[in-house]
């Protein structure tokens, strides 16, 4: 069965670091998302991306991050300069197109702990 | 004010029980979906709905959209079924980018 893919499982970085999260969607989707869930708290929308470029994204998403599709496969969010809240479960999803019938696939997550 | 609540927030249940998780949302919605989170943190999706009911083996998912609200039913629980489930909806806004908005999860024990 096809399935979103994301590596690391876990990171930890140094606190003004810059990391990217990769992410390889399923093959034939067309819509890829990140959400981030804080430990504890609920999952959250950080950015959906369509087309090569940027389709909606939170007010958590400000200039320090960035995704980008680098190849037909690779789907990447960088986090410019890491802070401690940045901490948090980051998940990709996947979804085959636009509409409301539309199921998204998640991949395992990234755990990001910034020391 | 969460757009989408859960309730209950902690569920313990004996094996074999019959349990319900509710939803409501305020928010018009395109879709609904039940995740379900293990402990490792990889989420996996349940069930998609717009309407009415779908069943896939011990577990029955409700939609009544006029009322904002969905169940899910799990029947014949089981201590594999501990794990976080979560409500999520897919908005439908102008310009609707298919982002989901989550609940805070139900976090449910099964106990032998």
């Amino acid at each position: 069965e096809p399935e979103v893919t994301q590596t690391p499982s876990h990171q930890v970085t140094q606190m003004g670091q810059e990391v990217i999260l990769r992410c390889v969607p399923i093959s034939n989707h067309l819509y890829f998302y990140w959400y981030r869930q804080i430990l504890g708290q609920k999952v959250e929308f950080l950015v959906s991306f369509y087309n090569n470029e940027i389709s909606e994204k939170s007010e958590i998403f400000d200039d320090q991050f960035s995704v980008e599709r680098p190849d037909g496969s690779n789907f990447t969010l960088k986090i410019r300069s890491t802070k401690l809240e940045d901490s948090a479960m980051y998940f990709c999803a996947s979804s085959a197109w636009e509409g409301f019938n539309t199921e998204a696939f998640f991949g395992q997550g990234t755990r990001l702990t910034v020391v | 004010k969460n757009e989408v609540e859960q309730s209950p927030q902690n569920l313990t249940a004996q094996e074999g029980e019959f349990i319900t998780i509710n939803c409501s949302y305020s928010v018009g919605i395109s879709a609904l979906h039940w995740l379900q989170q293990h402990p490792g943190g990889g989420i996996v999706s349940l069930f998609m709905l717009s309407s009415g009911k779908k069943k896939h083996g011990r577990l029955i998912a409700t939609i009544n959209i006029q009322e904002k609200h969905s169940s899910l039913h799990i029947t014949a629980s089981h201590p594999r079924d501990s794990a976080v489930y979560i409500c999520a909806v897919r908005s439908r806004t102008g310009g609707a980018t298919n982002k989901l908005i989550f609940g805070t999860g139900t976090l449910l024990a099964v106990q032998p």
